[in-house]
């Protein structure tokens, strides 16, 4: 079992549909991250939650909506996306201290397809 | 700004070879720099952490080193095999931000 798991990995979707992206981790972490990565671009930070609260909202499209429940579950809510959202979703956490964050782990990641 | 870049974008080698991978930075206000491994349409596979205070790391055919004063870290593949074929992602973790920064990476290409 990986330490940061993703669901679903992959999934279409209309541009009028709304769909929700779960990352859940079990390594005990304080801190989770939604990142976007799209084809010859470098992975693109969206949101960061420490302790439940949003840390970072790196000025990304309210059609996004980010939600965390508790440090080890995390949901990035989708409705009214575009094509050009069409990306891999990539999930991670780290455990936060003093400022600095140790090493970094990733799940599976979901692949989008928006149509 | 921090910035990430790694050279080469993509590499292709015959079996066996050692390879070194590079990434600079332009900030040294690092306080580590992580490795990965990405395979296509997967997530990302941590490889190697090095906090700033250290020089390198090492994990089986993985050598890692960092030059924070230079902006600098190469990673040595040794007797490189057709299951490396990956691509290779740096990420830098700057004080002050919650976030990694990330290079484009290097795209490595092992042939029999």
């Amino acid at each position: 079992e990986t330490g940061v798991t993703q669901t679903p990995r992959h999934l279409v979707m209309g541009m009028t549909n709304k769909k929700s992206l779960k990352c859940e981790q079990h390594l005990g972490h304080n801190a989770m991250y939604w990142y976007k990565q799209s084809a010859k671009k470098p992975l693109e930070l969206m949101f960061v939650y420490n302790f439940k609260e949003q840390t970072e909202n790196n000025s990304v499209p309210s059609r996004f909506s980010p939600e965390c429940p508790n440090s080890s579950h995390l949901f990035l809510h989708l409705h009214t996306l575009q094509p050009e959202d069409s990306a891999l979703y990539l999930c991670a956490s780290t455990q936060q201290q003093g400022g600095v964050n140790t090493e970094a782990f990733f799940g599976q990641g979901t692949r989008l397809t928006v149509v | 700004k921090q910035e990430v870049t790694q050279i080469p974008a993509a590499l292709s080698v015959p079996e066996g070879e050692n390879l070194v991978l590079n990434c600079s930075f332009t900030d040294s206000a690092i306080y580590n720099l992580q490795w990965f491994r990405q395979d296509p349409g997967k997530g990302l596979t941590s490889l190697l952490l090095i906090q700033s205070s250290q020089r390198e790391q090492t994990s089986g055919r993985l050598n890692a080193s960092l030059d924070k004063s230079s902006g600098r870290s190469t990673l040595y593949i040794a007797a490189s095999q057709p299951g490396d074929s990956a691509t290779y992602l740096c990420a830098v973790g700057a004080y002050n931000t919650d976030k990694l920064i990330f290079g484009t990476g290097t795209r490595l290409q092992v042939f029999p």
